[in-house]
């Protein structure tokens, strides 16, 4: 089945140490979202890539960076995890082509930072 | 911000009840979107209306647009206890390849 595909499930990190959270596709969408999502709230769009065209919200941090190397794949860089960066981290993918924008979102990855 | 609103906040109804979330957003869209999102998971596209349509069914849910009056309403018909999740509206607006989400009800439904 086409899906969206998010590794790991659970990642765990310390203050300050770099982690990167991977996100992959087989519905071949053109676009690929990364959402922070915190506890009981709305997920919160950090950047978007149309095809290899990056999209960063103006109120995204610095701290956060991603890459999408070829069509499939999308990662999420945090440089230096804060506590306050602990949150499920969605991605997401959709098609201009395909249901005006409708998105198809991965399982998540939940960060704890200690 | 861009974001909606979303009311109630929290809904807790019994199985067999109708459950109806509401919607509002600032800006002219395009079309407004509903997802739902089961605890600690993804969120899961239910159902897209486009701006120039009013209404829109499908299975047990209705939805409603209003773009007079900038609103949305979600209304599941016969709830379930699988039901139970949190629902948000999402708005797309102009050219712009992304949603805007409001902040979401959380619906309880009991046996």
């Amino acid at each position: 089945d086409a899906m969206v595909i998010q590794n790991p499930r659970y990642q765990v990190t310390q203050f300050g140490k770099p982690v990167t959270l991977s996100c992959s596709q087989t519905l071949n969408h053109n676009v690929m979202y990364w959402y922070q999502q915190k506890s009981s709230q709305a997920p919160k769009l950090l950047f978007h890539y149309y095809d290899k065209d990056f999209n960063n919200e103006a109120d995204t941090p610095d701290n956060f960076q991603s890459r999408r190397p070829n069509t499939s794949f999308c990662f999420l860089d945090i440089r230096s995890p804060g506590l306050g960066d602990a949150a499920m981290y969605l991605c997401a993918t959709s098609s201009p082509g395909q249901a005006e924008y409708e998105q198809y979102f991965g399982p998540g990855t939940r960060l704890t930072v200690t | 911000s861009q974001q909606g609103e979303e009311d109630p906040q929290a809904l807790s109804i019994q199985e067999g009840e109708n459950a109806t979330m509401n919607c509002s957003y600032k800006t002219s869209i395009n079309n407004l979107q509903w997802y739902r999102q089961n605890s600690g998971r993804g969120l899961v596209h239910l159902i897209l209306i486009r701006s120039n349509e009013r209404e829109k069914h499908s299975g047990r849910l209705r939805v409603t647009l209003d773009t007079s009056k900038k609103s949305s309403s979600l209304l599941i018909t016969a709830s379930r206890a699988a039901d139970t999740a949190s629902y948000f509206c999402a708005t797309v607006t102009g050219t712009a390849s992304k949603l805007t989400f409001g902040t979401g009800t959380r619906l309880q439904v009991t046996l």
